[in-house]
């Protein structure tokens, strides 16, 4: 079945350190990538998005992410956190031509980032 | 702020209450969604409508009942519910169910049972 890991379940960065978070997923067909962030106390938003093409993809916020096909990820970095960064983010997929393609989210990191 | 409104943005309930959550999105999106959301844990899908039409229902039980009676609204009927229930409830819409179509979500609605 496919699934969605996310290695790191709590992350504690200072300001201006860089961040990665790790997202593999577990099909061997294509698949659309998306990384959404949940700031406390409000709704998930779209960070950002990869169908095709250039597999580096820039989102909002500063927020960047390289699909790699060989290692199955899809891993968000920022260079320089800030205190705002403060989330819950969650990693999903959706497979490509399956008819309804179910968005499966992964289990979520949360980011403190201390000022 | 988001542009899929739920309401209301707590609700309590005893288990043989019959309540109901709304969700509401004018950006002409064709496909709308149900998760429930458990504290520490990512969103499960429950319930999608493709234009109107119940296209999957995640064996949800039947003490939930979708409805969407207008493209910019879906409703979920909530009756007899268990304790285990008391979750967070997200509504999404999307342009249409394409796997390539970002999902919009709501603030959700914290449904706790008594």
């Amino acid at each position: 079945a496919q699934s969605v890991s996310q290695h790191n379940h709590h992350v504690i960065l200072s300001e201006a350190a860089s961040l990665e978070l790790g997202c593999n997923y577990s099909y061997g067909g294509t698949v659309n990538l998306f990384w959404y962030v949940q700031y406390p106390g409000q709704h998930l938003q779209l960070l950002l998005k990869y169908f095709s093409g250039d597999p580096l993809v820039k989102g909002i916020k500063g927020f960047e992410a390289e699909f790699i096909k060989s290692k199955f990820s899809f891993n968000l970095r920022k260079p320089s956190v800030q205190w705002s960064d403060t989330a819950e983010y969650f990693c999903a997929v959706t497979l490509k031509n399956t008819g309804f393609q179910k968005l499966v989210f992964g289990t979520g990191t949360r980011l403190l980032v201390s000022p | 702020d988001t542009e899929v409104t739920q309401t209301p943005k707590h609700l309590v309930m005893g288990m043989t209450n019959k309540k109901s959550l709304k969700c509401e999105q004018h950006m002409g999106h064709r496909a709308m969604y149900w998760y429930k959301q458990k504290a520490k844990k990512p969103p499960e899908l429950m319930f999608v409508y493709s234009y109107e039409k119940l296209s999957i229902n995640e064996s949800v039980p039947s003490r939930f009942s979708p409805e969407c009676p207008n493209s910019s609204l879906l409703n979920l009927h909530l009756h007899a519910l268990q304790p285990e229930d008391s979750a967070l409830y997200l509504c999404a819409s999307s342009l249409w169910t394409g796997g390539n179509q970002p999902q919009h979500f709501g603030d959700g609605t914290r449904l706790s049972i008594l």
